[in-house]
């Protein structure tokens, strides 16, 4: 039961134009999500979140919205760098489960062309 | 700022050896995770840990033992390593419950079982 998904497993956007990434969930529960960046040989490092009362955060190039109706959250990035190139992770967590537990999607591999 | 350090970075074992994957943060966070990563999966959570003493299953942990005797030291054991077990590991910390605070990752320890 796969209850957050990434459906996109890769994305190819040219240098200074807008990428987006897309996350889907299941659990109604979730009301925390994040994105995560992971470059290869390295752990995933945090880089965006939102509360479930909110359905835009925004810091720098990154904005992530949150549509809670349709279960369904994006990552955009503007504009895209080279230096963006990752997997983003799209994770989500309940704030009644015990140990703040993340559930991740599979991720995007984003390539960012110069 | 070392913030959570694994080792080793990669292993090789042999079918049913033994091992200990390390993690240490200096953080002073409460909770600790492990997590595997599989190729094109997102990351699974294996044990947690609330605090010292408190550990706890998360969604694949056969196979896997872990303790908390520290706030900083988080080890987890395999006993009987399968080809199954062939896996990225991570190791995360975050400071508290309930307050929406990211996780932070280790670099993780590549682990093939042949």
């Amino acid at each position: 039961d796969q209850q957050v998904k990434q459906n996109s497993p890769s994305l190819s956007v040219q240098e200074g134009r807008i990428s987006i990434l897309n996350c889907d969930y299941t659990n109604s529960m979730f009301d925390y999500f994040l994105w995560y960046k992971k470059y290869p040989a390295e752990g995933p490092t945090f880089l965006i979140s939102i509360s479930s009362i909110k359905d835009k955060n925004e810091d720098g190039r990154f904005t992530v919205f949150l549509n809670k109706s349709a279960k369904h959250l994006s990552l955009h990035i503007v504009p895209s760098q080279p230096g963006d190139s990752a997997v983003y992770f799209c994770a989500a967590s309940a704030q009644e489960t015990s140990g703040s537990r993340l559930t991740f999607g599979e991720g995007t591999q984003l390539t960012v062309n110069p | 700022n070392a913030g959570v350090t694994q080792t080793p970075k990669f292993r090789i074992l042999k079918i049913g050896q033994s091992m200990t994957l390390q993690c240490a943060q200096d953080m002073n966070h409460n909770y600790m995770y492990w997590y595997r990563q599989d190729p094109g999966m997102g990351l699974k959570l294996i044990y947690y840990s609330v605090g010292a003493g408190i550990t706890d299953k998360g969604e694949v942990p056969n196979g896997y033992n872990v303790s908390r005797s520290t706030t900083e030291d988080f080890p987890l054991r395999l006993e009987l390593a399968a080809p199954s077990q062939t896996s990225v590991y991570f190791c995360a910390s975050t400071p508290l419950q309930y307050s929406n605070q990211p996780q932070h990752f280790g670099d993780g320890t590549r682990l093939s079982i042949l």
